[in-house]
């Protein structure tokens, strides 16, 4: 599958842990995305990188929230201290630098559930 | 920032009947405007697009409009069938990041 990949698939953690996620892009896509979905609604964007930069951080991303590309490659999506408001589907996109539009392709999220 | 209201919220067809979802934004710089479906519990899967400079897209039986100076789109499906039941998405950009609506759960009646 060389589409977006995203591990794990489901987390089930307690309130006030620490989880982490994986995101591999599309492997030429540079450009790579985070969004956050509740259900009923539309995603929401967290955080993008161009390479291993991190360029732009939406106000819903709190101080707890970190996200890495370290080597221009796959991302990593930290939420310290989890809340029960954190329980969302946590989406990552990749995009290409050659294309006219900015076609994002979606993974297949993460569903975090914190109890 | 970017504000998109998607419109209804729930859409039921007959089969073979047409359907449309209508959006708008708000930021007259967004320029790159697609739509996504999504079955539950799957990914947003982009199904077809438009820029600003175009003002219609067709691919099949889907179809996007373009009002720019109204700053409303448009998703058009003819031909309905059982398999076009999902949850529709319309977004808007500017630069790189969607501003994504709040869906249109789309059921077609057999």
């Amino acid at each position: 599958d060389t589409g977006v990949s995203q591990d794990p698939r489901h987390k089930i953690t307690k309130r006030g842990q620490n989880v982490t996620f994986r995101c591999d892009p599309i492997s030429e896509h540079n450009r790579l995305y985070w969004y956050r979905q509740t259900l009923g609604q539309g995603p929401e964007f967290l955080t993008y990188f161009q390479n291993e930069a991190q360029l732009e951080k939406s106000r819903l991303l709190s101080d707890r929230f970190s996200a890495e590309r370290p080597k221009g490659s796959f991302s990593t999506l930290e939420i310290q201290r989890t809340e029960q408001g954190d329980s969302a589907m946590y989406l990552c996109a990749s995009s290409s630098p050659g294309q006219v539009r900015n076609e994002q392709f979606f993974g297949p999220g993460t569903r975090l559930t914190v109890l | 920032g970017e504000n998109v209201e998607q419109h209804p919220s729930t859409l039921s067809v007959q089969e073979g009947d047409s359907a449309v979802i209508k959006c708008t934004y708000s930021d007259s710089a967004s320029n790159y405007f697609p739509w996504y479906k999504q079955e539950l519990g799957k990914r947003p899967q982009l199904i077809i697009d438009i820029r600003s400079n175009v003002g219609e897209k067709k691919d099949q039986r889907i179809a996007v409009t373009l009002n720019k100076t109204a700053k409303h789109f448009s998703l058009h499906i003819t031909e309905t069938q059982p398999e076009d039941s999902a949850v529709y998405f319309c977004a808007a950009s500017g630069s790189y990041q969607l501003t994504f609506g709040k869906g249109t759960k789309l059921s077609v009646i057999p």
